[in-house]
């Protein structure tokens, strides 16, 4: 069966500090992988996704990065934080027809 | 441009009651629906997905229906129990147009079950 894991769950990071957040997919291939924020009091927003290793693209402007150097990684990245970096961050994945599927998230404070 | 709305943003019912929580689309144009539950500080747990030939799926409890036409769903709670409460997202896959495959969000409905 299909399984996503999410790392770390919880996160406080003074502003300026790097950032890394990892999510890997086991039980599939090639899948399509998504980055997502949610925000208190507000919905959850696209911040990237990912069609094939290597190849990212990024739906909104901002201090973040994403990477997927293997098929089944997914890795969200910053060079330095900002105070409006912190959230709740989303790892899914989904292949063709078949619905989303979610990670556990990471509660990140920006400090 | 696709807007989804989910009515109503909150709902407080007591334990045993059936409940329907509603969700809104503005383009037909839809590859499918998902409904999710998401629990307090947790991620999202997908309930049922119906894809767009679809009329309804049926999981338990829950019962979700498809009208493209008119731009609805419904996800349907029979019994409602305690364990029910959390928020309760809709979320609605654009029929792709490249290689954008980006769902369209509602707001959610927070449903409170009350023993």
């Amino acid at each position: 069966s299909q399984t996503i894991h999410q790392w770390p769950a919880t996160l406080v990071q003074p502003v300026g500090s790097p950032l890394s957040l990892e999510c890997t997919v086991e039980g599939t291939s090639n899948p399509n992988l998504y980055w997502y924020r949610q925000a208190a009091g507000r919905g959850l927003q696209l911040l990237f996704y990912s069609v094939g290793i290597g190849q990212i693209s990024s739906e909104v402007p901002q201090n973040l990065s994403a990477s997927r150097p293997q098929d089944r990684q997914f890795i969200l990245s910053s060079k330095k934080l900002l105070l409006s970096d912190s959230g709740f961050y989303l790892c899914a994945w989904s292949i063709s027809h078949y619905g989303y599927t979610f990670g556990s998230g990471t509660r990140l404070t920006v400090v | 441009k696709q807007e989804v709305t989910q009515i109503p943003a909150a709902l407080s019912v007591p334990e045993g009651e059936n409940l329907v929580l509603n969700c809104s689309f503005t383009d037909s144009a839809i590859y499918n629906l998902q409904w999710f539950r998401q629990d307090p500080g947790k991620g999202l747990t997908s309930l049922l997905l119906i894809q767009s030939s679809q009329r309804e799926q049926t999981s338990g409890r829950l019962n979700a229906s498809l009208d493209k036409s008119s731009g609805r769903s419904t996800l349907y709670i029979a019994a409602s129990q305690p364990g029910d409460s959390a928020t309760y997202l809709c979320a609605v896959r654009r029929v792709n147009a490249g290689n954008n495959r980006k769902l369209i969000w509602g707001l959610g409905t927070s449903l409170a079950v009350n023993p």
